[in-house]
C-alpha cells in the first residue's frame, strides 16, 4: 500500500480564489511528480521536483505553481482558480536512483471551479 | 516523440470471461520502459506491470498475463477469468528516461466487468 496522501480530495471553489492541494509521502522519495487528469481520463504532467528545491514544468503547460521545502511535501497552488482548472490533480512519487521503477500515486484531489 | 495508444476506450464483459486491453506505443529509442496502471474507483493508480525494452519474455501473475512484441510495439494485458473487481480503468505507459518526468499515458481503457 502506497504511503502518500493528497488533500482534499474533493473542492469546490469559485473563480478568482486561491487554492492550495496537498501532498505528502511518508516512503522518503526523492521524485515527486504532479499529474492533471482530464475528465477524459488522459494523464499529463505539469510539475515535477528531484529533490528540496527542485522543481521543473511538465510537458503540459499549467498555470499552478509548486514548492519543494520538505522532502515529504510537494503542495501545488493555484493564486486565481478559473473554470478551466477544473480538472483531477494526481500526485506521485518515486523511488531516486537509475532504473527507473514505478510511481506511486495518491487517491487524488477532484478540483471543480465555477 | 513518445506515444502511446490504447484504441479501446471501453470494454464491457460478463464475469468469467477474458478480456486483452491493447497498447501499442512508438519511440525512437531503444531503451525504454513499459508500464500498466490500474486505477480503481477510489482514484489512485496502482502499479501493475513495468518492462524494459530488452526483455521480451511475457508475464503471467496469477489472472494477469502480459505479451510485449517489439516487432509489432505492442504491450498488450490479458485478464483471465475476469472479476467484478477487475473493473477499472486501465493505463499503459511509456518511459524513455531513467528518471519518469518524460513518462507518457495512454488515454485508458474503463474496463467493466458486469456480473
Amino acid at each position: 500500500e502506497a504511503d502518500i496522501y493528497q488533500t482534499p480530495r474533493y473542492l469546490v471553489i469559485g473563480t478568482g480564489k486561491k487554492i492550495t492541494l496537498e501532498c505528502s509521502q511518508t516512503m522518503g522519495h526523492d521524485k515527486m511528480y504532479w499529474y492533471q487528469q482530464d475528465p477524459g481520463m488522459e494523464l499529463h504532467l505539469i510539475h515535477y521536483s528531484y529533490g528540496v528545491n527542485s522543481t521543473e514544468k511538465g510537458d503540459l503547460s499549467s498555470e499552478s505553481t509548486v514548492s519543494r521545502i520538505r522532502t515529504e511535501h510537494f503542495p501545488l497552488t493555484l493564486e486565481s482558480a478559473r473554470p478551466s482548472h477544473t480538472s483531477q490533480y494526481l500526485c506521485a512519487s518515486s523511488e531516486s536512483g537509475g532504473d527507473t521503477g514505478e510511481l506511486f500515486f495518491g487517491e487524488g484531489s477532484r478540483l471543480t471551479v465555477l | 516523440a513518445q506515444k502511446v495508444t490504447q484504441a479501446q476506450t471501453e470494454i464491457s464483459v460478463v464475469e468469467k470471461e477474458d478480456v486483452t486491453l491493447d497498447c501499442v506505443y512508438e519511440t525512437r529509442d531503444t531503451t525504454y520502459y513499459l508500464f500498466w496502471y490500474k486505477q480503481p474507483p477510489s482514484g489512485e493508480l496502482v502499479f501493475l506491470i513495468r518492462r524494459n525494452s530488452f526483455d521480451e519474455q511475457n508475464e503471467i501473475s496469477g489472472r494477469y498475463s502480459w505479451n510485449f512484441q517489439k516487432s509489432t510495439s505492442s504491450f498488450n494485458f490479458t485478464i483471465t477469468a475476469s472479476q467484478v473487481v477487475d473493473s477499472a480503468v486501465y493505463f499503459c505507459a511509456l518511459s524513455e528516461s531513467p528518471h519518469n518526468n518524460d513518462m507518457r499515458f495512454g488515454a485508458g481503457t474503463r474496463l467493466t466487468v458486469k456480473p
